[in-house]
């Protein structure tokens, strides 16, 4: 059982260069999340999905794009990268409900130069 | 709004000294609590949670209790160890809008030393 899955692990990006987070569950979770995590700031909420078909914004969402055409993958697409996205992103997962645990993947450390 | 307010760290304590990281919320309704942890390097894992009132979550020897009066869930452990190092995330889970909605603390690093 993999859990939450995240590629890649690391990425250098210049200013300008678009690409795509990939991030993937296997536990048939409805709701799906990306945050950012930078420092003395906690988490941050970017885009998160309750379903296939149905994303929407979270606390953070300029320069980024999601969809999620699949129950299993989530991926987060920087349309035109720029140094202040330097930072670490987080997938998560769940099942939606009020008493659940998120699951994490282990994190894409991403720097834009 | 909704809000979670954390001690900030560092928090640096000797092995087998006792541990409180303090944790506030706001927030319109009655959300579950969470306590997270993150080792260097690594995502996010579940240590604790309470969902309702005066629940007590424990794990690993780390407890919290569900204080609505005073808006609270404080995590405690008696005596922390080398390998408790680690930043420590406050967390709720709350229904709003027609989804639930979690909300993070800052985090709070905990350096325990030997």
């Amino acid at each position: 059982n993999a859990g939450v899955t995240q590629t890649p692990k690391f990425q250098v990006l210049k200013t300008g260069q678009s690409m795509t987070l990939q991030c993937a569950q296997d536990m048939n979770h409805e709701y799906m999340s990306w945050y950012r995590q930078d420092p003395g700031m906690g988490l941050r909420l970017i885009h998160y999905s309750v379903g296939a078909g149905i994303t929407d914004q979270g606390e953070v969402p300029n320069g980024y794009n999601v969809s999620r055409s699949t129950t299993e993958d989530f991926p987060l697409r920087l349309l035109s990268a720029a140094p202040s996205q330097t930072s670490v992103y987080f997938c998560a997962s769940s099942y939606g409900t009020g008493v659940d645990e998120q699951y994490f993947g282990p994190g894409t450390r991403l720097t834009v130069t | 709004g909704d809000s979670v307010t954390q001690m900030e760290g560092p928090v640096t304590l000797s092995e087998e000294a006792f541990l409180t990281i303090n944790c506030t919320y706001t927030a319109t309704g009655y959300p579950s609590l969470f306590w997270y942890v993150q080792y260097p390097g690594e995502g996010l894992q579940l240590l604790l949670k309470a969902t309702k009132a005066d629940d007590k979550g424990s794990n690993k020897g780390f407890e919290a209790t569900y204080r609505k009066e005073t808006t609270s869930f404080h995590l405690e452990k008696g005596s922390v160890q080398v390998s408790d190092s680690a930043v420590y995330f406050c967390a709720l889970n709350l229904h709003t809008s027609g989804t639930y909605k979690y909300i993070f603390g800052t985090g709070t690093r905990l350096k325990v030393l030997a």
